[in-house]
């Protein structure tokens, strides 16, 4: 089946500094991923869409400078967190379309805590 | 854009019984409906989706019906065990999906 990974699983950083985020599909080519935010205890928000080759498209509200998503390649795409504060801290799941309509298969996600 | 509301946002039922959760979507073009179970720090798992030109499918115990003129389609868990207890989130859309706010299940043995 098709399996999406991430890395880090977590991540600790100061106040002030950048985090990336890598999400790969691992057996199958996926121009399009897409990135969430988790808060504890509430739903999964997504952030931006992320294209292979061009810009992602992010949702309203969300800081493109802040976060910065690279597609740079068919299996891989990257969020960074620039100049993170405490409240960027949460758990972040990517996810990518598979082969069968609509399905979406999720990373297992990367927990930020920003200290 | 899209906006699903999901309720309850807790439930607790004892070990045997059904446990029903609802939502609701405002696009009248989603026509996607996937249900996903997912446990403390672990990635959504799919457990049962729907297509907007279905009105039932069922898998073993669990089972989702979709009403599209209403707006709004149901997951049926029939024989709860305690390996059910999770957060559940319902989501629907087109190309991307918009999540519902989740319900915690909890099955008492």
């Amino acid at each position: 089946g098709a399996v999406v990974s991430q890395h880090p699983s977590w991540v600790i950083c100061k106040s002030g500094t950048s985090v990336k985020i890598e999400c790969r599909s691992l057996d199958f080519q996926a121009t399009t991923m897409f990135w969430y935010r988790q808060f504890p205890k509430q739903s999964l928000m997504l952030m931006a869409t992320s294209n292979e080759g061009s810009k992602a498209t992010y949702e309203q509200g969300v800081e493109k400078d802040k976060f910065l998503i690279n597609h740079a390649s068919l299996t891989l795409s990257t969020l960074t967190v620039t100049s993170a504060h405490p409240e960027d801290s949460s758990f972040y799941i990517c996810s990518a379309p598979g082969l069968a309509p609509y399905e979406q298969y999720f990373g297992p996600g990367t927990r930020l805590t920003v200290t | 854009g899209e906006n699903v509301e999901q309720h309850p946002s807790t439930l607790s039922v004892q070990e045997g019984d059904s446990a029903v959760i609802k939502c609701t979507y405002s696009d009248s073009a989603s026509n996607y409906f996937p249900w996903y179970k997912q446990e403390l720090g672990k990635r959504p798992q799919l457990i049962i989706d729907i297509r907007s030109n279905v009105g039932e499918k069922k898998d073993q115990r669990i089972a989702v019906t979709l009403n599209k003129t209403a707006k709004h389609f149901s997951l049926h868990i029939t024989e709860t065990q305690p390996e059910d207890s999770a957060v559940y989130f319902c989501a629907g859309g087109f190309q991307k999906l918009v999540f519902g706010t989740g319900t915690r299940l909890l099955v008492s043995p």
